[in-house]
């Protein structure tokens, strides 16, 4: 089992859909995640960050961490295609190196 | 904002040539990393570096080596570039500290060796 498992897609969804993307762990010493999004050809940029379960909204984009279930969530409303990217999840454990989940390719179609 | 630059966005070479990527920040981060991205294997981490002169392994590093002799470049270096190395290639900067620690990006180097 990967330490951290995510769909890789292709999601494709109409403009203004809420997004909904995913990520489980199996390490339960990961304290701090991390969304990036990726496009085309460019390097990875941080888009949110959190180190508590619960919720943290940034404008459209909205990160949510259950340490419970292993389980983080990253939330697009009114998804636009300037949002088509990659998304990788991203974990860090105290003290040693980040892990990335392999990344979810989404498209919003117009 | 932290800026992470990579000197060549793409690069290239034929087998068996040394091959050098440049990578500096701005932000004087501690830790430095390289990292390559395929598809359907996600980012593997094959050098990193947390202070100027120190070098670790990362994930793969067989036929890499990497040279810190400035706090902000960190380069990587391929001795006898193979196809199999053909492959986007991103460094990476921290903050470091591991509480709040933050990675960020270079807009990476896409390396074909013919």
């Amino acid at each position: 089992q990967k330490e951290v498992e995510q769909d890789p897609g292709p999601l494709s969804v109409p403009e203004g859909a809420i997004v909904s993307l995913n990520c489980t762990y199996s390490n339960s010493a990961f304290q701090y995640f991390m969304w990036y999004r990726q496009y085309s050809r460019k390097g990875p940029e941080l888009l949110m960050y959190t180190y508590s379960s619960g919720n943290k909204e940034d404008g459209r984009f909205t990160a949510q961490v259950d340490k419970s279930s292993k389980y983080i969530s990253l939330f697009i409303r009114d998804s636009q295609p300037s949002d088509s990217a990659t998304y990788l999840c991203a974990m860090i454990p105290y003290g040693q190196n980040f892990v990335f989940g392999p990344g979810t390719r989404l498209s919003v179609l117009p | 904002d932290v800026k992470v630059t990579q000197s060549s966005r793409y690069l290239v070479k034929r087998t068996g040539e040394k091959v050098f990527l440049e990578c500096v920040q701005d932000m004087d981060h501690e830790n430095m990393f390289w990292y390559r991205q395929d598809p359907g294997l996600g980012l593997r981490l094959i050098y990193f570096s947390y202070d100027v002169k120190m070098k670790e392994k990362g994930d793969i590093p067989e036929g890499y080596s990497v040279s810190r002799e400035k706090k902000e470049r960190f380069s990587l270096i391929l001795e006898s570039a193979s196809t199999n190395q053909t492959s986007m290639y991103l460094c990476a900067s921290s903050t470091g500290g591991g509480v709040g620690e933050k990675l960020f990006f270079g807009s990476g180097t896409q390396l074909s060796v013919l």
